[in-house]
């Protein structure tokens, strides 16, 4: 079955650093690749949307990359504020059926 | 749009009892899902509708669950009877097919069956 993880351990960095959070999945290939902030007490929220086809994409100070050799994603915060720390997961849709599995997700804290 | 709307927001009751989830999705959403969130497991689908039409529930962890979808603007989730063990945040997300995959997620339901 589809397996995707996330860093467990929390990331904590500084104030105007880039944060970089990796997610990485086992077996088949998706269609597509999420990414969602959820803050506590609440429901995830998406970010970013990569597809299999595409290297990179970029939002303002967000970016995410997809290396389907490597079978990993990563997402970046460049200038990373208080405001960016939260909960970040990856999600995938192997087959385009908008079914979604989610990583675990890593917790992001930026310190000012 | 208010975006999706659960009810309740906290539910707390005991194993035995039924509780029932709710949820309205974004009007002219024509998918909804239900995920359950815990700290071991994390965020689980446990089943998806197209038009008012269960498509896959294959992650619904029991007979005692049960989900419903009378119409395009109300879905429940039942569980019957609860378990100490069925508690969690249990999240409803809508999303529509035309504007792509993104999800749409509700504020939740926090439950604590004692």
């Amino acid at each position: 079955s589809q397996k995707i993880e996330q860093n467990s351990e929390a990331l904590n960095i500084q104030e105007g650093k880039t944060a970089t959070l990796t997610c990485n999945y086992t077996n088949y290939s998706p269609a597509y690749l999420q990414w969602y902030r959820q803050d506590p007490g609440r429901g995830p929220v998406f970010l970013l949307l990569i597809r299999e086809n595409e290297k990179e994409k970029r939002k303002e100070r967000l970016k995410v990359t997809f290396d389907t050799t490597l079978k990993q994603s990563l997402f970046h915060i460049t200038a990373s504020q208080p405001a960016d720390s939260a909960t970040y997961l990856c999600a995938l849709d192997r087959s385009n059926t908008g079914k979604l599995i989610f990583g675990q997700g890593t917790t992001l804290q930026v310190k000012p | 749009d208010a975006g999706v709307i659960q009810s309740p927001r906290h539910e707390v009751t005991e194993m035995g009892q039924e509780v029932t989830l709710r949820c309205k999705p974004i009007s002219g959403h024509d998918y909804l899902f239900w995920y359950r969130q815990t700290m071991m497991r994390g965020l689980e689908l446990l089943i998806y509708f197209n038009n008012n039409v269960p498509i896959d529930d294959s992650g619904m962890p029991e007979d005692r669950f049960s989900a419903k979808m009378p119409n395009a603007s109300f879905s429940t989730l039942k569980i019957q009877p609860s378990e100490p063990r069925d508690s969690a945040v249990y999240f409803c997300a809508s999303k529509e097919r035309e504007k792509g995959n993104i999800q749409y997620f509700g504020a939740g339901t926090r439950l604590s069956v004692l």
